[in-house]
């Protein structure tokens, strides 16, 4: 079975730096990725997802995230956070023959203003 | 309304009670997920619904968890003789297909006292 490892528990900016959170999977067969968010007091939204074809995706509210096949890996960026990026994130990896989605543990991202 | 339900959003209950958590999905959603988070962990799949297919059942910790979803709609998780350790957040998630994005409900805080 497919396993998602998120090695940042939690991070600490400030306000216009750049944020990479990263996301690494084990899987040897094709996998569907995905980044969510849970905002406080919110249930778990979609950020961005990758099925195939560009390896850089990009999301809602200035997120991207790259690809990278050979490092078994996914890591969710944006160049400038803000203070309303405050939320947990999660990585998500669904292998396309079977039936569950497997997720990180989540990384809580804070921003100071 | 346009997202998934869940109801209740909290429930405490002495050990050894039995539970009833039930999830409301998207209308025309096929694949319906329930997940549990526990303080500190990432999503822990328990079970899969397709359409009329058999579900799989594949992440249910025990024979004391069993669901149901009743004419492809509503599902019901049920827990029988709550443990301390059942305390956590179950989530409901449905999508198109299960290789498509899951839209999750706001969850239910379990407590077992």
């Amino acid at each position: 079975a497919q396993s998602v490892s998120q090695h940042n528990h939690h991070v600490i900016l400030s306000e216009a730096a750049s944020l990479e959170l990263g996301c690494n999977y084990s899987y040897g067969g094709t996998v569907n990725l995905f980044w969510y968010v849970q905002y406080p007091g919110q249930h778990l939204q979609l950020l961005l997802k990758y099925f195939s074809g560009d390896p850089l995706v990009k999301g809602i509210k200035g997120f991207e995230a790259e690809f990278i096949k050979s490092k078994f890996s996914f890591n969710l960026r944006k160049p400038s956070v803000q203070w309303s990026d405050t939320a947990e994130y999660f990585c998500a990896v669904n292998a396309r023959n079977n039936n569950d989605m497997r997720f990180g543990a989540g990384t809580r991202l804070t921003v100071k203003p | 309304g346009a997202g998934v339900s869940q109801s209740p959003s909290n429930k405490v209950t002495e050990k050894g009670k039995d539970v009833e958590l039930r999830c409301d999905p998207i209308s025309g959603h096929t694949a319906l997920y329930w997940y549990r988070q526990s303080l500190g962990q990432g999503l822990e799949f328990l079970i899969y619904f397709q359409g009329n297919s058999a579900p799989d059942k594949s992440g249910l910790p025990s024979d004391r968890f069993s669901a149901e979803r009743t004419g492809g709609s509503v599902s019901t998780l049920t827990i029988q003789r709550t443990q301390q350790e059942d305390s956590a957040v179950y989530l409901c998630a449905s999508s198109f297909d299960r290789n498509q994005p899951q839209h999750f409900g706001d969850g239910t805080r379990l407590s077992i006292l």
